[in-house]
Formats: C-alpha cells, structure tokens, sequence
C-alpha cells in the first residue's frame, strides 16, 4: 500500500479556499486517491475520488498531477460546518480494509 | 433509505464484562468491517468479511470477535480479554460494483469501560 503524508492540522478563516495537500510518492500504476471527511463523533464519509488531472463534484474538487506523486484537495469558500478530519487515502481494492492514516484536522475559523 | 445502522450509539460497560455492538447493512455489500478510533488518531481495522460465513483479523484482532452469518449483519463483541476497550467504534461496508477505496460509514458505537 501505498504511504500517505499530509499535515497534521491546518486553520483557515471563513469563506477562504483551503488547499489539502497529499503526498504519496510511491503510488501505483492502477492505484486510485481518495478523500474522506469526519465530523467529530461520526463515521468518516467519502467526498472524493480521482485517478489523474482534475475531478470536481458538488462538494470539492481534486487536483493531480501528471506524476501522481501528490494530490490536492480543494474546498471552496468553507464554512465553520467544514471543519473536520480529512483523510487522504491511495489505493485500488475493491472490497478490502482501508488504511486511514491520522489525516489533517482542518479547523474554519469565523 | 439505504445504510449502515449501528447500536447502540453509547455503551458503558464494567470491567470483566463481554459487550456485543451490533452493525445492521440493506446496501446489499457483500463486504463489511470493524474499525477501532482511539482520540486523535486514525481508524486501525479489526476484522472483516468478504462474504458471508467467512471473515479475517484485521491489525487488532485480540479480545475482540465477530460473526456473518446474514449479509446484513456483521455484530462485533469486544470481550473481557481485550485490555483496552474504551473506544470509539466504526462498522463500514463496500461494493465491489463501486469504486475502489469506496466504503460507507456508520455513525459509530462509543464504548466505555468503567
């Protein structure tokens, strides 16, 4: 499995921009990345998945570039309701354990 | 509406004590796992099954076991040799029909031992 590094925390004001960046410098040819939000007391819920260039969907959008040795999660203009835990993961199983590591805990500031 | 359910939301349990948490499916994933969160750290796997009737350790198996006897069910009983138990404890489940690294989450069982 590929290893992730991110950092540890970031602090970021409301209606900023945030960049997450994920480094992974050992991913593989077939290997996906994939994001992961957690709200304190919950279950961590998927928010994105890419395997090169850009993804956006409704809630962030995902940069990778053409080397895939890194990745960047985008959320746009955040609100005190996004902050939370943010995992990067890499990988490329179906229906196999995820390897969580301890994320970046994002805090949005008013 | 389809997920994962997971009961109960809070448990106390006193030392010595085997607890069963219990982690209820109707996704039709034919995979299911137990995650362990300690505070301010990630989640470490248990166990997990692939297919009904079957299952495997995860990274922190001991004091802890499971069962899948129904597609929709993967209960998990943390028992009285588990040294540590106070957690928080997370149940997911994936489909092969969906992207890779794709597992959905339940709200997560808090165990505290007394």
């Amino acid at each position: 499995l590929a290893k992730t590094t991110q950092p540890i925390s970031m602090d970021s004001y409301e209606g900023q921009e945030v960049n997450i960046t994920c480094s992974h410098n050992n991913i593989a040819t077939n290997d996906y990345i994939t994001w992961y939000q957690q709200f304190p007391s919950q279950g961590p819920r998927f928010i994105i998945q890419g395997y090169k260039t850009k993804v956006t969907n409704e809630v962030a959008s995902l940069f990778i570039p053409a080397d895939r040795k890194s990745s960047t999660l985008s959320l746009p203009r955040v609100s005190l309701s996004d902050t939370a835990v943010y995992y990067c993961l890499v990988g490329n199983s179906g229906n196999t354990p995820l390897v969580f590591g301890k994320g970046t805990r994002l805090s949005v500031i008013a | 509406d389809g997920g994962i359910t997971q009961s109960p939301k809070y448990l106390f349990r006193k030392e010595g004590q085997n607890v069963t948490l219990s982690c209820e499916q109707n996704l039709n994933h034919d995979a299911m796992y137990w995650y362990r969160q300690d505070p301010g750290q990630g989640l470490r796997l248990i166990y997990y099954s692939q297919i009904v009737n079957d299952f495997q350790k995860g990274d922190i198996a001991e004091g802890y076991s499971v069962s899948r006897e129904k597609k929709e069910s993967f209960p998990l009983t943390v028992t009285s040799a588990q040294k540590n138990p106070t957690a928080f404890y997370l149940c997911a489940s994936s489909t092969s029909r969906e992207g890779p690294d794709t597992q959905y989450f339940g709200p997560g069982t808090r165990l505290t031992v007394l």
